[in-house]
């Protein structure tokens, strides 16, 4: 099973702040993943990597960036955040389990972030 | 484009049966997924289907028709700890997720 961290999982900050949600996963997977979820509603994928120094973004038009210098290291930045950015931000690593011919993602706890 | 529909709640009553639908379209398709998630929790894995059938896991089971666009997902012996949102996510790609469906399990 996969063991995956993020800080913090509460952030209230006011606009204009620069912010870094942290995301480390402790089993090597390459494959990781930022999704951002409003209350009720789908995911949406606004960053991926395939590992070290691979960063994609994903279908959400989003104004964060990440990097992915270290495997196990894959945070996310918003150089000056919004109210629009206030919703919860969910970090995931992939990988295949025993016998599984597929990637199963593994997601973390979360951030809750509000921007005031 | 991708399009994912699932009926936004659901409510039955503890000890029954439920079947919760998804049916997409989807400009290509490597597998489907269901996820449960807990209110204020993260999402986690239920299922996956990539060939037309059924799957089944203890009392979850999931279904898949490639050629109608559909699946569901089959909870049986309801317990209260079944209260949850049910996500069908859809891989071609990357993971395109339904809006969930919160089912609400009644004693």
């Amino acid at each position: 099973e996969a063991d995956i961290y993020q800080t913090p999982r509460y952030l209230v900050i006011g606009t204009g702040k620069k912010i870094t949600l942290e995301c480390s996963q402790t089993m090597g997977h390459d494959k990781m993943y930022w999704y951002q979820q409003d209350p009720g509603m789908e995911l949406h994928l606004i960053h991926y990597s395939y590992g070290v120094n691979s960063t994609e973004k994903g279908d959400l038009s989003s104004e964060s960036t990440v990097s992915r210098i270290r495997t196990e290291h894959f945070p996310l930045t918003l150089e000056s955040a919004r109210p629009s950015h206030t919703s919860q931000y969910l970090c995931a690593s992939s990988f295949r389990g025993p016998g599984q011919n597929f990637y199963e993602q593994y997601f973390g706890p979360g951030t809750r972030l509000t921007v005031t | 484009g991708q399009n994912i529909d699932q009926p936004t709640e659901m409510t039955a009553t503890e000890g029954a049966i439920v079947q919760i639908n998804c049916t997409y379209q989807t400009s290509g398709f490597n597998g489907l997924f269901w996820y449960q998630q807990h209110a204020g929790e993260a999402p986690t894995f239920l299922s996956y289907n990539v060939l037309d059938g059924l799957e089944e896991k203890g009392r979850f089971s999931s279904f898949l028709s490639r050629s109608k666009g559909y699946s569901y997902l089959l909870l049986k012996e309801l317990q209260m700890k079944d209260s949850a949102s049910y996500l069908c996510a859809v891989l071609f790609g990357q993971l395109t997720f339904g809006s969930g469906t919160q089912l609400t399990v009644l004693p």
